[in-house]
C-alpha cells in the first residue's frame, strides 16, 4: 500500500522568510511524487511533480521540492515566502510499481501554510 | 475547454435524495478521476476511467454511489438516498492518461446533505 504524512497540520513563517512543508512517503517501490496547492473554494493546482531524475524540482510560482530516497521524503520549499502563499497544501504519491489502476494518488492531509507580514 | 469543469459549484439536498455532479474534463484527456474530500478525511480517491476501459471502482464507500463516462468525455457521478456523512466537496480530475503524467483537478463540487 502507498501512503503520505503530512506531520504538520499548519506552518506559519513571516513574508520574506524561507518556508518548508514537509511530507514523507512510503511506497513497494519508486515514487511518482507531486505537491499541489488549494486556495479557499477552489479545486487543486499542481505546482511540481518527481517522477526521475534530478532530486531537486522545480515548480511554479518559486516554489521547489527535494526528493530524498533514504529518507523517503519530498519536502516543499520556498527561498522566499509571500502573503499570497498562504494556502492548503497537499502531497501526493503514487507507486511506480503498480499495475493498473491508472495514476491514482494518495494525498497526505494537507498542511496550512499562513505567511504573515 | 481550457480546463476541468465541474457542475453544480453547490448543493445542498435533503437526506434520502439522489444527486447527481457533473465533470467536463479537458479536451483531449484520456483519463478521468473522481475524489473526494471531507473534513478530517483528507482527499480520497473514489473511481478512475481510462479511455473504454472499465472503471476503476475500488474507492467507492459504498453501492449508493456509481459513476459514468458517456463517449469518453463528460462523466457523471451519483449518489443514491444521500447521507448526511457524504456531505464532503467532490473533485474531478483529468490526465492525458499515461501513467506519471499530472492530474489537473476542477474546481469541486460542494454537497451537503441536510
Amino acid at each position: 500500500a502507498q501512503s503520505v504524512a503530512q506531520p504538520e497540520d499548519q506552518v506559519n513563517v513571516a513574508e520574506g522568510n524561507p518556508l518548508t512543508v514537509k511530507c514523507t512517503y512510503s511506497v513497494s517501490g519508486n515514487p511518482y511524487l507531486f505537491w499541489y496547492v488549494q486556495y479557499p473554494n477552489r479545486g487543486l493546482q499542481f505546482l511540481l511533480k518527481y517522477i526521475t531524475g534530478d532530486n531537486l524540482v522545480k515548480g511554479s510560482y518559486g516554489f521547489e521540492a527535494e526528493f530524498n530516497k533514504s529518507q523517503t521524503s519530498f519536502h516543499l520549499k520556498k527561498p522566499s515566502a509571500l502573503v499570497s502563499d498562504s494556502a492548503l497544501y497537499f502531497c501526493a504519491v503514487r507507486d511506480m510499481s503498480l499495475t493498473g489502476g491508472g495514476n491514482k494518488l494518495t494525498f497526505g492531509t494537507g498542511t496550512q501554510l499562513k505567511v504573515e507580514l | 475547454g481550457a480546463g476541468v469543469s465541474q457542475s453544480p459549484s453547490n448543493k445542498v439536498t435533503e437526506k434520502g435524495k439522489d444527486v447527481e455532479l457533473r465533470c467536463d474534463p479537458i479536451s483531449g484527456h484520456t483519463a478521468l478521476y473522481w475524489y473526494r474530500q471531507s473534513l478530517g478525511q483528507g482527499l480520497e480517491f473514489l473511481i478512475y476511467f481510462q479511455g473504454n476501459s472499465a472503471p476503476d471502482k475500488s474507492g467507492l464507500p459504498s453501492d449508493r454511489f456509481s459513476a459514468e463516462r458517456t463517449g469518453g468525455s463528460v462523466s457523471t457521478l451519483t449518489i443514491q438516498r444521500t447521507q448526511q456523512e457524504d456531505s464532503a466537496v467532490y473533485l474531478c480530475a483529468s490526465s492525458p492518461g499515461r501513467v506519471g503524467e499530472t492530474q489537473y483537478f476542477g474546481p469541486g463540487t460542494r454537497l451537503l446533505v441536510l
